[in-house]
């Protein structure tokens, strides 16, 4: 069963830049496409951007500016750098897999979300 | 990019069906077959229920099912039950990915 685990700090200040991880167990990050999706309180999803095993990368154009997403095969992770925090920023972060439908246009597998609050 | 437009609320009683709607444009839902809707309980993950438009994941129930027409697809729950009770998102895949507004189901 694969699994998704994201993490870095919960808190975020202005301008800073946010870093968080995405740890795939129980399968092979190799060969898949993995995206970085997030979920402002009460609100609803915005996907952030792709990234394939490769190292092929795909944004979100309203954020692509700010946004780099990177892969370590060896490590069997994924990372998202998003630039120039403000308060719109503060969000449940999750990464998930593209998997299951053969085009790639669905998201199977999901991590369970960690909240990032902007804090000034 | 907008994202695409689904009712804030649908309701029904148990046993009963509903649909959700999900409209885009020409560019993204009407483009191609590419549309998936998620099930997302309170503090929960979202949960894959349908993608490209029709097709079912193995284990999620029959009672799920989509479709769709021109820039409009939907998302029906047949024979309504208590757990069905969450939001739900459509999305659609044209070279990059745009959710839904999402849409509240309540069991009343």
């Amino acid at each position: 069963q694969v699994q998704l685990q994201e993490s870095g700090p919960g808190l975020v200040k202005p301008s800073e830049t946010l870093s968080l991880t995405c740890t795939v167990s129980g399968g092979f990050i190799s060969g898949y496409y993995w995206s970085w999706i997030r979920q402002p309180p009460g609100k609803g999803l915005e996907w952030i951007g792709y990234i394939f095993s490769s190292g092929t990368t795909n944004y979100n154009p309203s954020l692509k500016n700010r946004v780099t997403i990177s892969v370590d095969t060896t490590k069997n992770q994924f990372s998202l750098k998003l630039r120039s925090l403000t308060a719109a920023d503060t969000a449940v972060y999750y990464c998930a897999r593209q998997g299951y439908c053969d085009t790639t246009s669905c998201f199977d597998y999901w991590g369970q979300g960690t909240l990032v609050t902007f804090s000034s | 990019q907008s994202a695409l437009t689904q009712p804030a609320s649908v309701s029904g009683s148990p046993g009963q069906s509903i649909t959700i709607s999900c409209t885009g444009t020409s560019s993204d839902v009407g483009s191609y077959n590419l549309v998936s809707w998620y099930q997302q309980h309170p503090g929960k993950a979202p949960e894959l229920m349908i993608y490209e438009v029709t097709k079912r994941p193995s284990g999620v129930s029959g009672r799920f099912s989509g479709s769709k027409s021109g820039n409009t697809a939907s998302l029906t729950i047949s024979g309504l039950q208590a757990e069905d009770e969450a939001d739900y998102y459509c999305c659609s895949y044209a070279g990059s990915f745009v959710f839904g507004t999402g849409t509240k189901v309540t069991v009343l």
